[in-house]
């Protein structure tokens, strides 16, 4: 079974300033990970995946995740977020072998961006 | 084009009764999951369809809930004799096949069990 762990539940940073949301999964087998953001009363919009290749991968808004095996971790970074940031994000894993994309997720980060 | 849409957004009902909730994928795509989201358990995974079948029920948490699919399209998630811990924003989402495509997710339909 998959599991994931995002390990902080809200983040609060200043409006400009670098962010890091963090990220570890479990697995027995390989996984794709996806981070997912979720902005008020909206359903969840894909940011970015990682399923092979180059190990940093960027996605939209300026983000970008950096998978790494050996701590199977997947953190997700922003070197300078806006106001417009502020939303939940999760991390998830689907089995490569699965041949469906059944998304396992973790608890999810609140990202709170002050002026 | 039009996105993956859900029908009703708000649903409150008394305890006992049951609730359709209806999920129309994006044209074209056959694979459809539904996922409930709520305070105690975070986001988990229900049900996937590829087409109109279900090769995975695992997540349906009893036989109070089920799911169909008709034309490999509209979805309808069933839950009968609602239970307050039944609360939740229940997500669908679709994708272009099966594999590690993109999921489009709906804006999901808020529950209240009273």
């Amino acid at each position: 079974a998959q599991s994931v762990t995002q390990l902080d539940s809200q983040v609060p940073v200043f409006e400009e300033a670098p962010v890091e949301l963090r990220c570890n999964y479990s697995s027995s087998v390989s996984v794709y990970l996806f981070w997912y953001v979720q902005y008020p009363n909206q359903g969840l919009q894909l940011l970015l995946k990682y399923l092979s290749g180059s190990t940093l991968v960027k996605g939209i808004n300026g983000f970008e995740a950096e998978f790494n095996k050996s701590q199977t971790s997947f953190h997700l970074r922003k070197p300078s977020v806006h106001i417009s940031d502020t939303a939940e994000y999760f991390c998830a894993v689907t089995r490569v072998s699965g041949g469906y994309n059944k998304l396992i997720f973790g608890a999810g980060t609140r990202l709170a961006v002050h002026p | 084009g039009a996105g993956v849409s859900q029908s009703p957004s708000n649903k409150v009902t008394e305890k006992g009764k049951d609730v359709e909730l209806r999920c129309d994928p994006i044209s074209g795509h056959t694979a459809l999951y539904w996922y409930r989201q709520s305070l105690g358990q975070g986001l988990e995974f229900l049900i996937y369809f590829q087409g109109n079948s279900a090769p995975d029920k695992s997540g349906l948490p009893s036989d109070r809930f089920s799911a169909e699919r008709t034309g490999g399209s509209v979805s309808t998630l069933t839950i009968q004799r609602t239970q307050q811990e039944d609360s939740a924003v229940y997500l669908c989402a679709s994708s272009f096949d099966r594999g590690a495509n993109e999921q489009y997710f709906g804006p999901g339909t808020r529950l209240t069990v009273t």
